[in-house]
Parts: structure tokens; sequence; C-alpha cells
């Protein structure tokens, strides 16, 4: 079974301040996504991995998937309050039918 | 371009009752297409994957069933709902070679 476990649980920070959110497995994925969930709401894709080393940006969120491809993390720059949601962290195992194996998530809450 | 609709958004149900909870697709043929719950807004648990009409593969053995009647339906059924089966239902889409999901809002369902 595969397993990611992502850290930290909770993040709770004022505007303007950086973070980054891991995520960790003892298992190789194909590739690697990152989803943002807000309350209520179904989660929606921010990026997805696919190369070990493979580095992605997305105006103030930079992606990164491990040479081993067995972690990744995301790192936010100056966050801002509309920041605030889970995020959630979704590796494929490389079988077909696309099923993900879903980190537990990280609760990020951003001051004004 | 794709859309996917899940309903109810919010469900009440007593022990013992039925359920049904309907997911469709649009825009698109042959998708693959998942049932996730998710407790307490954390991480996602796969129940049920469809490649195809009538093929439905089973992740957790639990009280739910799963069902494909056409190609962008998917439906989520109990005959009799326990109070663990409280939770936080998503349906979510993906092509046959495409990474990420796109997922549908939801359905909170609480059983009492």
């Amino acid at each position: 079974t595969q397993l990611l476990e992502q850290s930290p649980q909770f993040l709770s920070i004022q505007e303007g301040e950086n973070l980054t959110v891991y995520c960790n497995s003892s298992s190789v994925f194909s590739s690697l996504q990152w989803y943002r969930q807000e309350p209520g709401e179904g989660p929606v894709l921010l990026v997805t991995v696919v190369t070990g080393g493979e580095v992605k940006k997305l105006k103030r969120l930079t992606f990164q998937f491990g040479d081993a491809r067995k972690d990744s993390s995301l790192h936010i720059t100056a966050a801002q309050p509309g920041d605030t949601g889970l995020y959630l962290c979704a590796g494929a195992g490389g079988t077909s039918y696309g099923k993900l194996t879903f980190g537990q998530g990280t609760i990020l809450t951003v001051h004004p | 371009s794709q859309t996917i609709h899940q309903w109810p958004a919010t469900l009440v149900q007593p022990v013992g009752s039925p359920l049904s909870l309907e997911c469709t697709v649009e825009g698109t043929s042959n998708p693959n297409l998942y049932w996730y719950r998710q407790a307490a807004g954390r991480g996602l648990q796969l129940l049920f994957y469809s490649v195809g009409i009538g093929q439905i593969s089973s992740e957790v053995p639990q009280n739910l069933s799963a069902s494909r009647p056409q190609d962008r339906q998917f439906i989520l059924s109990s005959k009799k709902l326990l109070l663990s089966d409280s939770g936080f239902y998503l349906c979510a889409w993906t092509g046959a070679y495409s990474y990420g999901y796109t997922f549908g809002s939801g359905t909170r369902l609480t059983v009492v």
C-alpha cells in the first residue's frame, strides 16, 4: 500500500510570510499532484509534476518533485489571506485507471 | 468544456435508510470515474472507481456500493446507512491518459 505523509498538518501564519508544505513517501510515484480545497467544495487541481527533480511555478507557488519521485514540496512566497485552505498532495502509482493516493492534507490559515 | 455535477449538496438521513448519490459528467466520453470519502476536511479515501459502463472496482469493504449505468453517470448507494457512513462524498473524473482529477462539489452526508 502506498502512503503519502504530509506535513505540517496545520499552519497558521501572518500575511506576507513564506511557508513550505512537504509530502513524503517510501514509494515511487509516476506523478504527483497538488490540490487546494475550500470548505464545502471539492479539491481543485493546482499542478501535476511528473519528472524527478521537476520544479513548477504558479505565481507565488513553487512545486518541486524529488529526484527519486518519492517526495514533493509546495512553497508559497508572501502568503495572502486568499491562500487559506486545505492543501492536498496526491500520488499516482503508475498503474492504469488513474487511481490516486492522497496525503492527509495541510490546513493553511493566513491572517491579515 | 467538461463539467461534473454531483447532487445533492447536503443530505441528512436516519440510520437504516437507503442512500443514492448521483454524479454525472458532461463534455467528455469514456471518463474514469471515482467516488472518494473525506473525513473532517482531511485526506481522501478512495471508495470505488470505474473505467467503463458496468465496470466497478471497490477499494474498501464497506456498507456502500456503486454502479455505472451509463457512460457518464456514476451512482453511490447503500441499502441501510450506518452512523459511520457520515462524511463528505466526492465524485471525480479523469481522462484515460490525463493526470489531474476534476472533482464535483461534494455531498455532505449526515446519518442520524
